[in-house]
Order: C-alpha cells, then structure tokens, then sequence
C-alpha cells in the first residue's frame, strides 16, 4: 500500500538551532514529492517539487532533498516567523497519478 | 493577482442541510482539486477535476457532489448525507491533471464548516 509518513509529529527549536524534518515514504512508483508550509487557519503554501534521487532545492533557511526512501526539510538558524505546520506530499505514478499527503510536522521555533 | 479563492471562511449548518463552498481560481489551471482536513490527520481527497464537464471520485466522496462546468469554477456540495461534515475543506488547483511533470497543486484559504 502507498504510504507516507512524517516525523518527528512535533518539534519545537530555539531560535537559530538548525534541523530536519523527514518524510518517509513507500509508492510504487514515485512522479514527484511536494513540500508545503500551512500556518494555522489557512491554506498549505507550496514551497518545493523533487522529482529523483540527489535532488536538492533551496529557499530562504530551507532546503529539501530527495532520496530513494524519503525526503528531508533542513531548517538552518530558523526565526519564530517559520514557525508552522511542515507537508509532504507524494504523486504515485498510476492510473490516476494520485497524491498522498503526510500528516505534516508541526514546528515551533522559540524566540 | 492570480490566485484562488473560497467562499465562505466560516459556515454553520444545521444537520440535515445541504450546503455549497465556492472555489473559483484564474491561473488558468486544468486541474482542480478538493480536500478535507481533520486534526491530526492528512489532507483527504474528496474529488477531483482534470478538464471541464468530467470529475473523478476522491477517497472519501460519499455524501459529497461537485460540478465543473467552467475551468475557473469547482463547487462543492455537502449533502445531509454527508456523517461527520464538520472539517476544515481546502480547495486546489494545478497546471497538469495527473502525468505533467509540474503537478505542484496551490490551495486555496480554506472554509471552516460547523454543523450545529
């Protein structure tokens, strides 16, 4: 069965201490894997697409890669203000391409 | 500015009501997409739309409806039949409609809906 999974569910930084969040995943076939930011209350934000294995993409303090078996969001010396809810989602090559979202990581940065 | 829009933020229903939220989007995008999001749990795909005039069943369609009858415009109807509607619903679209590479789906704000 095609699965994601994210981890850690939470995680809380102090200010400028540097992490990564992980999303796991087993498809069939994988299309391509999105992450997204969605503060409370409001729509996912897109922030990445990696299509293969050795991809890396940067923006601002986040960078995502892409390996076979997962995915991982490193946060170098975060602020309060990326504090929010983290996304991955993957699209499984098949009859309906579907997309299958995690259940996100929460993160919270402290001032 | 392109983008997409939802209409309401809020809504309350009494049970046994059928209720529609509003998605319209102006990026030209084919595709289009609906989603329920409940805490602690993914984002859940209601229905989705890769052209005008057909949609597809999403994991947990039962107690919904949609429509497409224009590209900007994807409507979703919560029915009486609908269990548990009380969720947080999120509209999407993206340029390809399932095999494009760039398949990244923008969300819209999202309409909380209550069911009193």
């Amino acid at each position: 069965e095609d699965q994601v999974t994210q981890s850690p569910e939470a995680l809380r930084l102090q200010e400028g201490e540097s992490s990564s969040l992980n999303c796991s995943y087993t498809v069939s076939g994988l299309r391509g894997l999105f992450w997204y930011r969605q503060d409370p209350g409001k729509g996912p934000e897109f922030l990445f697409t990696l299509y293969s294995a050795g991809e890396e993409k940067e923006k601002e303090r986040l960078k995502a890669t892409l390996t076979k078996k997962e995915s991982f969001l490193h946060i170098t010396a975060p602020k309060p203000e990326d504090s929010a809810t983290y996304l991955c989602a993957v699209q499984v090559i098949g009859r309906d391409d579907k997309i299958i979202f995690g259940k996100g990581t929460r993160l919270h940065i402290l001032p | 500015d392109g983008g997409i829009t939802q209409s309401p933020k809020y809504l309350f229903r009494k049970e046994g009501q059928n209720v529609t939220l509003s998605c319209e989007q102006n990026l030209n995008h084919d595709a289009m997409y609906w989603y329920r999001q409940d805490p602690g749990q993914g984002l859940r795909l209601i229905y989705y739309s890769q052209i005008v005039n057909d949609f597809q069943k999403g994991d947990i369609a039962e107690g919904y409806s949609v429509s497409r009858e224009k590209k900007e415009s994807f409507p979703l109807t919560v029915t009486s039949a609908q269990k548990n509607p009380t969720a947080f619903y999120l509209c999407a679209s993206s340029k390809g409609g399932g095999r494009e590479p760039h398949n990244e789906q923008f969300f819209g704000p999202g309409t909380r809906l209550t069911v009193l």
